[in-house]
């Protein structure tokens, strides 16, 4: 399984945008990016995925980089209900599908 | 229901009993994950269902630990003789189609062994 490496922890003012890198650089071809959050006391939340193109849905915009070894989750406004651990995944869609999380991002959104 | 439901939310049980925690998944949705998260560290991953069969169990630490979904649908995590090293809480997330579709997890149980 691919590894992720996450910054531990940032900040962000409320209304800018929260930029957060993740490195995958022993990405495979077939590997996908998938992002999940997890606000304190809840289960993680699917944020957005991504294969090669640059994805955006109503929570934020995914930019992954050419050669795939690095990719941006990018929250455009981001709200002091963001404060959360953003976790960056790689997944297999074959085998067994399971995700392996790392300790991911703490992202704190300042008022 | 609209999302996975676990119960009980919170579990308090002395060490050397025996727990049984449950998942109801998203109605129709095939994949059921198993995770257990410590406290300041991601979910690790436990075990995967396909249907009614395991098809990873690989992350069970040990053999006191041991889920079943008979029927397809909801699934109970069982762990005999608890250690208080077993204090974590345990999240269950549903997919409809593993490999096509996201995973939605549940609010998980929290597991007070004492």
């Amino acid at each position: 399984d691919a590894k992720t490496t996450q910054p531990p922890s940032m900040d962000c003012a409320e209304g800018r945008a929260a930029n957060l890198p993740c490195n995958h650089s022993t990405i495979s071809g077939n590997e996908y990016v998938y992002w999940y959050r997890q606000i304190h006391s809840q289960g993680p939340q699917y944020i957005i995925h991504g294969l090669k193109n640059n994805e955006t849905n109503e929570m934020a915009s995914l930019i992954i980089t050419e050669d795939r070894k690095s990719s941006t989750l990018i929250l455009p406004h981001a709200t002091l209900r963001d404060t959360a651990v953003y976790y960056c995944i790689v997944y297999r869609p074959s085998g067994t599908y399971k995700y392996i999380f790392g300790t991911g991002t703490r992202l704190k959104v300042l008022a | 229901g609209a999302g996975v439901s676990q119960t009980p939310s919170n579990k308090v049980t002395e060490k050397g009993k025996y727990v049984e925690l449950r998942c109801d998944p998203i109605s129709g949705h095939t994949a059921l994950y198993w995770y257990r998260q410590s406290l300041g560290q991601g979910p690790e991953f436990l075990i995967y269902f396909q249907g009614t069969g395991a098809a990873d169990d690989s992350g069970l630490p040990n053999d006191r630990f041991f889920a079943v979904r008979p029927e397809g649908s909801v699934s109970t995590l069982k762990i005999q003789r608890t250690e208080r090293g077993d204090s974590a809480v345990y999240l269950c997330a549903s997919s409809a189609r593993p490999g096509e579709s996201e995973a939605f997890f549940g609010q998980g149980t929290r597991l007070t062994v004492v």
